[in-house]
């Protein structure tokens, strides 16, 4: 049962634009969301993350908003760079351990 | 420094070979993890070892031994694996408990090829 979901597999943004990925889970006790940057062959790093007494974090390009009552987050990037083009996974977690992953989101910033 | 080292980066290993995978993180982390991703499929979870102790077991068949040394190192042995245990099996650490600070940093990951 997948308690993330990104329902986008895929997403492709000109340079400098804005991407905005997006992030659903049903499970009303996490209380801490993250997200995480994949590159081919290497393992996830970790990209910013919210706690859910909060609806917005931000750093640098990167801003993540959290909307509790429709259980959705999402993960904007702005301005996209090319350097930004990886497969970014959604994560949730409640007890402080196992992270509940989303299926990810493959993003292609094309020049 | 939220570095997690793993090594070796790559293994192949026949069927009835013994190896072991190893994990080494210097952040005073007390949780350490083994997640095992598959390609275009998200990490799982496989187990949880929390201030050295076994803690999450995600029914992970026993051809699949973890240890934790001490608090910096996390070893997973391998033994009769099989073809469709190949992935990238990847180390985490965190702190333990509850918290907005619980943030989990892996390592690069190690690419298990069972042939």
């Amino acid at each position: 049962d997948q308690q993330v979901k990104q329902n986008s597999p895929s997403l492709s943004v000109q340079e400098g634009r804005i991407s905005i990925l997006n992030c659903d889970y049903t499970n009303s006790m996490f209380d801490y969301f993250l997200w995480y940057k994949k590159y081919p062959a290497e393992g996830p790093t970790f990209l910013i993350s919210i706690s859910s007494i909060k609806d917005k974090n931000e750093d640098g390009r990167f801003t993540v908003f959290l909307n509790k009552s429709a259980k959705h987050l999402s993960l904007h990037i702005v301005p996209s760079q090319p350097g930004d083009s990886a497969v970014y996974f959604c994560a949730a977690e409640t007890s402080g351990y196992a992270l509940n992953f989303g299926k990810g989101t493959s993003l292609l910033v094309t020049p | 420094d939220t570095e997690v080292t793993q090594t070796p980066k790559h293994l192949v290993m026949g069927m009835t070979n013994k190896k072991s995978l190893k994990c080494e993180q210097h952040m005073g982390h007390r949780a350490m993890y083994w997640y095992k991703q598959k390609a275009k499929k998200p990490p799982e979870l496989m187990f949880v070892y929390s201030y050295e102790k076994l803690s999450i077991n995600e029914s992970v068949p026993s051809r699949f031994s973890p240890e934790c040394p001490n608090s910096s190192l996390l070893n997973l042995h391998l033994h009769a694996l099989q073809p469709e245990d190949s992935a990238l099996y990847l180390c985490a650490s965190s702190q333990p408990g509850r918290g907005s600070g619980n943030t989990i940093y892996f390592g690069e990951g190690s690419w298990l090829t069972v042939v």
